[in-house]
């Protein structure tokens, strides 16, 4: 029973480059949201989507930053001409329904030379 | 103000010790109420999952919720060298399903 699954873990771009982040829910779930953690800072929402669907993105960036969650295949964050301000650990998580607790991914750590 | 309070430590108590962690919020609409466990760059994990006010016990983990005064707790009894992470609050509300969490506290048991 695979959890949340997240690639790559590990990410380095250089300033200007694009950025994808994918995220593969648990079996099951249909809600995938995205958090970003900056060093030495709690968890921050950025956006929550379902199947071909965004919900909520009240909490991502206005530029540069997009995210997408197909029919098939995974979710995607994809942040475009990133900026070192843009180097953090972005997690994913899902869950079954909208009312539930929600599972994280292990994360995937964006450096920005 | 942040929504969410929560005293970053770092907290640093003997293998054995009871464990108190604590979070104030002061959004009256939350609703759900969770508790996870960060190790070191890893994701979070999920420990406790509560609705509304009350109690809940699992294992060694007891959750606390006291809405009226705004404030949870997170219990760890007969604490362990592998209890030895950050403890990271969260909440939300019935009409956002986003987590608002809250800073995270280290914690460290010394065997």
């Amino acid at each position: 029973n695979a959890g949340v699954m997240q690639n790559p873990r590990h990410l380095v771009r250089r300033r200007g480059q694009e950025a994808r982040l994918r995220c593969s829910p648990m079996k099951g779930h249909s809600h995938v949201y995205w958090y970003r953690q900056l060093p030495e800072e709690g968890l921050k929402f950025m956006v929550y989507l379902q199947k071909e669907n965004i919900i909520d993105e009240s909490g991502m960036p206005k530029e540069r930053f997009s995210a997408e969650f197909p029919k098939e295949g995974p979710s995607i964050l994809r942040i475009q001409q990133v900026v070192r301000g843009d180097s953090a650990a972005y997690f994913c998580a899902s869950s079954p329904d909208n009312y539930n607790e929600q599972f994280f991914g292990p994360g995937t750590r964006l450096t920005v030379l | 103000q942040k929504e969410v309070e929560q005293d970053p430590g770092p907290l640093s108590v003997p293998e054995g010790a009871i464990v108190s962690l604590n979070c104030t919020y002061s959004n009256s609409a939350f609703q759900y109420f969770m508790w996870y466990r960060q190790y070191s760059r890893k994701g979070p994990e999920l420990l406790m999952y509560t609705y509304s006010s009350g109690n809940k016990e699992d294992g060694r983990f007891t959750a606390q919720v006291d809405k009226s005064s705004k404030y949870i707790s997170l219990f760890i009894r007969d604490s362990q060298p592998s209890d030895s992470a950050t403890y990271l609050c969260a909440m939300s509300d019935p009409g956002a399903q986003k987590l608002v969490f809250g800073q995270g506290t280290r914690l460290t048991i010394n065997p």
